[in-house]
């Protein structure tokens, strides 16, 4: 099993603020294309999730570039340039390497103003 | 614009069943892996089940082995989730999602670019 583990837990930030949040896996997430199937989602109280970051670094359509991926092999990082009130939720790293027999999230990172 | 439009939750006592389904507009769905992913009150969020274009490959977490059955009609652009001997630990939002384009046993893909809004299962007595 493949584990992801998230930190830290819980994220106050003061508004325009950076943030940083860390996952890291229990194996490798580079598949034998190259490619590292690491993404990252947003889910808004009271709102479905939205992914922001696919393959690592990857922005999805519409996310503010204040949001960027980074990291290789094990360690992955999801960074906010610049805290803003709408940024209030919880933050998950998921795996895709390891597929089709299952997807792993992370337990979840709770960002909220300070 | 792509949608995904889940229904058939609700409060079911232990042991119950219910059919969850996902309506799915604005892609050409036959050619995307399914999935449902749920999150339990105060949990993360956790894959439940998924499964091939063609139906010929299915995949479920541990726990709900032997107890959830997914599937799919391309003809009608729907997702299924059979689920059945609930407990109480299957209380959670369930969501639709699309996975990915892959059609190889090699490829990977990004997944989970689109949600549904969810639906409530409620598993009281």
């Amino acid at each position: 099993d493949i584990w992801l583990t998230q930190s830290p837990l819980s994220l106050p930030v003061t508004l325009g603020q950076p943030a940083s949040i860390s996952c890291r896996s229990s194996q490798s997430l580079v598949y034998s294309d190259g490619e590292t199937y690491l993404n990252w989602f947003q889910k808004r109280p009271g709102q479905s999730p939205r992914r922001l970051i696919y393959k690592v670094s990857n922005r999805d359509a519409g996310v503010p570039d204040r949001f960027s991926g980074s990291g290789s092999g094990t360690d992955f990082t999801l960074k906010i340039s610049r805290v803003e009130a709408d940024d209030v939720g919880i933050y998950y790293c998921m795996q895709g390497t390891h597929w089709p027999q299952g997807y792993t999230f992370g337990q979840g990172t709770k960002l909220e103003i300070k | 614009e792509v949608q995904l439009v889940e229904s058939g939750g609700g409060v079911v006592q232990p042991g119950g069943s219910l059919r969850l389904s996902c309506a799915a507009s604005g892609f050409s769905f036959g050619n995307y892996w399914m999935s449902w992913v749920r999150q339990a009150p105060g949990k993360g969020l956790e894959w439940v089940a998924n499964i091939k274009q063609d139906v010929s490959e299915k995949y479920y977490v541990e726990s709900v082995k032997g107890r959830f059955t997914i599937s799919r009609d391309n003809a009608r652009n729907s997702l299924f989730l059979q689920m059945n001997s609930l407990r109480d630990e299957d209380t959670a939002v369930y969501y639709c999602a699309r996975d990915t384009d892959c059609n190889t046993r090699n490829c990977r893909g990004a997944a989970f670019d689109y949600w549904g809004q969810g639906t409530q299962v409620t598993v009281s007595s």
